[in-house]
């Protein structure tokens, strides 16, 4: 099975300040023949159902601000808020859907400083 | 409108069984892969079990292989997870999924495994 790991449990960030989550297959994500990773973020806030921000490791879901980014490949990825604002506050996931069992990361939760 | 409606959770004891239903409606249901993903209580989100548009194909996380089964009534536009040999560390909130193609989640029923 693929094991998905986050750098951090939480993370506390300013206002306005960048909050940066890094995330780490145990193995490759990266369907080869497609060039494209099997990696997608979803942010969850507390009371609601799970919010899909990027597909395919840096496809942004429709709605999503463009504050949010997502970059990486092969087993390193990254999910980036350049400014963060009040309604950030969630917890953060990432997700690998390359191979079954599909496997979530911990999860980083991101609250403000 | 897409919807997505669970039900069936509730309070089981050890060993015990329950089955889930999710009513979907407002999109083409047969079309797609449906999927379970579970959250414990203040943890985690995990994936649990899909099922492909024609009930055919499925698959299962690890930790509930054997035990639960997901299946689907494609006239009815439902989506079923039958769960035996409940444990504790089930106890989650269970969500219905259509994963990742145009993703929606419904709003999850509970399940609390205890004695």
């Amino acid at each position: 099975d693929i094991v998905v790991t986050q750098s951090t449990d939480s993370l506390a960030v300013s206002l306005g300040e960048r909050a940066t989550i890094n995330c780490k297959s145990s193995q490759s994500v990266l369907h080869i023949s497609a060039n494209k990773n099997a990696l997608a973020w979803y942010q969850h806030k507390a009371g609601q159902p799970p919010r899909l921000l990027f597909y395919w490791a840096s496809s942004r879901e429709v709605g999503v601000p463009d504050r949010f980014s997502s970059s990486g490949s092969g087993t390193d990825f990254t999910l980036t808020i350049t400014s963060l604002q009040a309604e950030d506050v969630a917890t953060y996931y990432c997700f690998q859907y390359y191979s079954i069992p599909w496997t979530f990361g911990p999860g980083t939760k991101v609250e403000i400083k | 409108e897409l919807e997505l409606v669970e039900s069936g959770g509730g309070l089981v004891q050890p060993g015990g069984s329950l089955r889930l239903s999710c009513a979907a409606s407002g999109f083409g249901f047969s079309n797609y892969w449906m999927h379970w993903v579970r959250q414990v209580p203040g943890k985690g989100l995990q994936w649990v079990s899909r099922i492909r548009g024609d009930g055919v194909a499925t698959d299962y996380a690890d930790s509930v292989k054997g035990r639960f089964t997901i299946s689907r009534d494609n006239i009815n536009n439902m989506v079923y997870l039958q769960m035996n040999s409940l444990r504790v560390e089930d106890t989650a909130i269970y969500y219905c999924v259509r994963l990742l193609n145009a993703d929606y989640w419904g709003q999850g029923t509970l399940v609390t495994v205890s004695s």
